[in-house]
């Protein structure tokens, strides 16, 4: 079965530092690769998705993530945190052979100090 | 209007009873599914239909049962609610295209 791992349940940056959030996924096919953000009570919302073109993706809010098959890695990355960064980020990964089903890693928790 | 609407975004139950929770989409997508979001344990699939015939069960289904009662609609019922199913559930809809879920705002339910 799919795994997907995101090291580290807790990430605290400064406001105005690098945000790096690591996902590295199992998979025997190359997958599809997405960032959702959640914040406060609210649904999760697409961030950004690899789907076997670029293996840099842009997505909102100044994200970016880069798909590197070597390290089976697909870390979020924002070079400058705001304040309003802070949420909760979850990596996923959908394999075509399973007819698409995502499989969620289990969250990281981005905290911005001021 | 939300794309994929749950309804009630809140409840409180009691141990023993039987809950519905509803969710709708303006989606068009057939895919459906339904999670459940604990701290820690991130988002695990609870059931997902692909269409309105077809129901499958996902990692965590023991105590859950669902209805597809259109395209649109899919509930997720709790047949006899226990305290350890307090949860944040979400609903969340996708097509065949690789675009990702769009996911409802939740149901915080509470189990006493």
């Amino acid at each position: 079965a799919q795994s997907v791992t995101q090291l580290g349940s807790h990430v605290s940056v400064s406001e105005g530092a690098l945000v790096l959030l690591r996902c590295n996924y199992s998979s025997s096919v190359p997958p599809y690769l997405f960032w959702y953000v959640q914040y406060p009570n609210q649904g999760l919302q697409l961030l950004l998705k690899y789907t076997s073109a670029a293996t840099l993706v842009k997505g909102i809010n100044g994200f970016e993530a880069e798909f590197k098959k070597s390290e089976t890695s697909f870390h979020l990355t924002k070079p400058s945190a705001h304040m309003s960064d802070a949420a909760e980020y979850f990596c996923a990964v959908s394999e075509p052979n399973t007819g698409n089903q995502f499989y969620f890693g289990t969250g990281t928790s981005l905290t911005v100090i001021p | 209007d939300a794309d994929v609407t749950q309804t009630p975004r809140n409840r409180i139950t009691k141990t023993g009873k039987r809950i519905m929770l509803e969710c709708s989409q303006t989606k068009g997508h057939d895919r459906m599914y339904w999670y459940r979001q604990d701290p820690g344990l991130g988002l695990r699939l609870i059931y997902y239909s692909f269409d309105v015939k077809d129901i499958n069960k996902g990692e965590i289904s023991d105590g859950y049962s669902v209805s597809r009662q259109a395209q649109a609609k899919f509930s997720l019922s709790l047949e006899s609610a226990i305290p350890n199913q307090t949860a944040l559930y979400f609903c969340a809809t996708s097509d065949l295209k690789v675009d990702g879920y769009t996911f409802g705002s939740g149901t915080r339910l509470t189990v006493v």
